[in-house]
């Protein structure tokens, strides 16, 4: 079975601009949540999807969003970049029924 | 707001020297304790789940406890193999997930 897959690897803006990352779901799993890294913040909490529908959402701003297709793959849309977006965006899908989280490599974002 | 704290930071073994990190935690109703592995590069790998107080998963050289405030992941006669960073996650009633900052393991041959 695959793992989870995200796209691109590695991602430079410019502050001002917005982007988008990608995330494919191991096979049958239907829930999707995103992860921020930092050195300094850690893993923090963005958002969780479960088919279609977002479940949680963790304490950042609007200008962070996602959404989930028919199909679970999710994005994740950053608009109006700032400095201190730079992170690893990390995506993790479970079965449901399951808590038990599976990460992709993360996206390397780096806005300057 | 629920919180955990990891200690130490970062930590120097040498191959088979046996320690422990610490997990410190307060939540809200909590449904899970979960330890990690991350390796440089790489996004963090499942190594255990604990439910409930006196709780204790074992795999390899690793064992994870769990109290009703802390959680201890124990490392039986490292290897190098081990180095990694070792994340602690809980899981409190409204099914929100947070993590520790995470322990940096190091451990020399």
């Amino acid at each position: 079975k695959a793992g989870v897959t995200q796209t691109p690897r590695y991602l430079i803006k410019t502050r001002g601009q917005q982007v988008t990352l990608s995330c494919s779901p191991i096979s049958g799993h239907r829930s999707v949540s995103w992860y921020q890294q930092t050195p300094g913040q850690g893993l923090q909490f963005l958002f969780e999807y479960f088919s279609e529908t977002q479940r949680n959402k963790g304490n950042f701003p609007g200008r962070f969003s996602g959404r989930q297709f028919s199909n679970s793959r999710s994005e994740m849309n950053v608009s109006t970049l700032e400095l201190g977006d730079s992170a690893l965006y990390l995506c993790a899908s479970r079965d449901g029924a399951n808590e038990k989280l599976f990460f992709g490599s993360g996206t390397q974002l780096s806005v300057l | 707001e629920d919180q955990v704290t990891q200690s130490p930071e970062a930590l120097r073994l040498q191959e088979g020297e046996s320690s422990s990190l610490n997990c410190s935690y307060t939540v809200s109703g909590l449904r899970g304790l979960f330890w990690y592995r991350q390796d440089p590069g790489k996004g963090p790998e499942f190594l255990f789940t604990l439910y409930s107080a006196g709780e204790e998963k074992e795999k390899e050289r690793l064992k994870a406890t769990l109290t009703k405030k802390e959680s201890f992941l124990h490392i039986t006669a490292p290897k190098p193999e081990d180095s990694a960073t070792y994340l602690c996650a809980v899981l409190n009633a409204g099914n929100m997930l947070t993590f520790g900052g995470g322990t940096r393991l190091m451990v020399k041959p």
